[in-house]
């Protein structure tokens, strides 16, 4: 059964600090894993997708790194800023379109 | 980007009545949807997959007679949650995917259930 773990479960930085988050998974056959964001009470926003033969994706201020041998991805987020402040979730998709995700990382970036 | 609109946002109901939860696919046809539910401070557990067409299948633990899955179309999922009690209390969310196309997974904005 695949198991997702994101480290750490909350992270607070000051404005403009860079900050990495960490995920990883148990069964590394996956077909990709995604990056979301969750505001309070409101439903994902995908960040980056990064399909298994790839190592990372970027858009924007984020990169994302995937090493599926060891089972890991970290998302790397550049200069924070207050706006950022949510709670940042990675999903693994395996066999049969199944999304497993992880409790999460909940992040304030402080003005 | 593709586009999922999920209704109601919130819903608050008397513990005995059924709630309906609509799905769409605003710009692409789902061939597949998904039923998330998420309690508080916790992640997204799935509750069943569906097919257009076809019945959904559910997760270990999930009760078929009391959430009612419909897929009748590739643009529309409907979840009905049965003969509510206060412990169906809870934050759903669909995703929809066009499985083969390599978009990934969209997700509605969610509803929040409060039974009474």
């Amino acid at each position: 059964k695949q198991e997702v773990t994101q480290i750490p479960a909350a992270l607070s930085v000051p404005e403009g600090e860079n900050l990495v988050l960490n995920c990883s998974f148990t069964d590394s056959a996956i077909y990709n894993l995604q990056w979301f964001r969750q505001d309070p009470g409101k439903g994902l926003t995908s960040l980056l997708l990064i399909q298994s033969s790839q190592r990372e994706q970027t858009s924007g201020r984020l990169n994302a790194s995937l090493d599926k041998s060891s089972g890991r991805s970290t998302l790397y987020i550049a200069a924070s800023q207050p706006g950022d402040s949510a709670t940042y979730l990675c999903a693994v998709e395996t066999s049969g379109s199944r999304l497993t995700f992880g409790e999460g990382t909940q992040l304030t970036v402080n003005p | 980007g593709a586009v999922v609109s999920q209704h109601p946002s919130w819903v608050i109901c008397k513990s005995g009545t059924s709630v309906k939860i609509e799905c769409r696919s605003l710009d692409f046809q789902a061939t597949t949807m998904f039923w998330y539910r998420q309690f508080p401070k916790q992640s997204l557990m799935l509750m069943a997959t569906s097919n257009e067409g076809s019945k959904a299948t559910y997760e270990q633990g999930v009760e078929k007679d009391k959430f009612l899955i419909n897929h009748a179309s590739l643009t529309l999922s409907t979840l009905t949650v049965t003969s509510a009690h206060p412990e169906d209390s809870s934050f759903y969310i669909c995703s929809a995917a066009s499985l083969g196309q390599n978009y990934g997974y969209t997700f509605g904005s969610g509803t929040r259930l409060t039974v009474v």
